[in-house]
């Protein structure tokens, strides 16, 4: 079946380094999606790619999604601690006529103060 | 404008105890969605339901779990006989039929003894 992977699974910075984390998705998307989950709490959406190759910035986020629209990263310029959490990558699977979101592991960001 | 509610936040269980979910999906918002996760994992799919439709289930456990989403009211996850490994955090998320971003509500984290 349809699976998304990201690496890495964990990263660890100091406060203002840059960090990026990879999605990739075994079939071609139509659009990929990334939420964050801090700890303890839930995911919140944060933005949704659609165009092959497009890029979308979010202040310090900068989300690109793939030509071949099967891979997709997040990085993040000089991080904040406020930017510690899990950063998932989600694709959508239709099977069956419905759709559902399929999720990657994420990837945990620990910033270091 | 009240987002995605889930009670209870914390449930506690004993074996082959019950466990019953809620899940008030955001106003306006007719899809519902349930997922798990298990620590330091992903969001794992479990059930897609409309108003009085299950829609997908297929990344629910044939026995002991169901859901429903009725008319009036909230959804409902409900868990027979728990057992241990059914310690999860389970979070609902809905969306509009025009969106496709799901908006998550603050789980239910559930220990069973």
């Amino acid at each position: 079946g349809q699976q998304v992977m990201q690496i890495p699974q964990y990263q660890h910075v100091q406060e203002g380094e840059d960090f990026t984390t990879y999605c990739n998705s075994s079939t071609t998307l139509s659009n990929i999606q990334w939420y964050k989950q801090r700890p303890g709490g839930h995911p919140v959406f944060l933005i949704q790619l659609v165009k092959s190759g497009e890029v979308k910035k979010q202040k310090r986020l900068t989300f690109q999604f793939g030509e071949a629209k099967k891979n997709s990263s997040l990085h993040i310029t000089a991080t904040q601690t406020t930017d510690v959490g899990t950063y998932f990558c989600a694709g959508p699977l239709t099977q069956g006529g419905s759709e559902k979101l399929v999720f990657g592991k994420g990837t945990k960001l620990t910033v270091n103060p | 404008n009240a987002g995605v509610m889930q009670n209870p936040r914390h449930l506690v269980r004993r074996r082959g105890q019950e466990a019953r979910l809620r899940c008030s999906p955001m106003k306006g918002h007719s899809h519902v969605y349930w997922y798990r996760q298990l620590p330091e994992e992903g969001l794992k799919f479990m059930v897609y339901l409309q108003k009085e439709n299950i829609i997908d289930e297929s990344g629910m456990p044939k026995e002991r779990f169901s859901a429903e989403f009725p008319k009036e009211g909230p959804s409902i996850l409900r868990i027979q006989q728990v057992v241990r490994g059914d310690s999860a955090a389970y979070f609902c998320a809905s969306s509009s039929r025009a969106s496709p971003m799901r908006y998550f509500g603050p789980g239910t984290r559930l220990l069973v003894l």
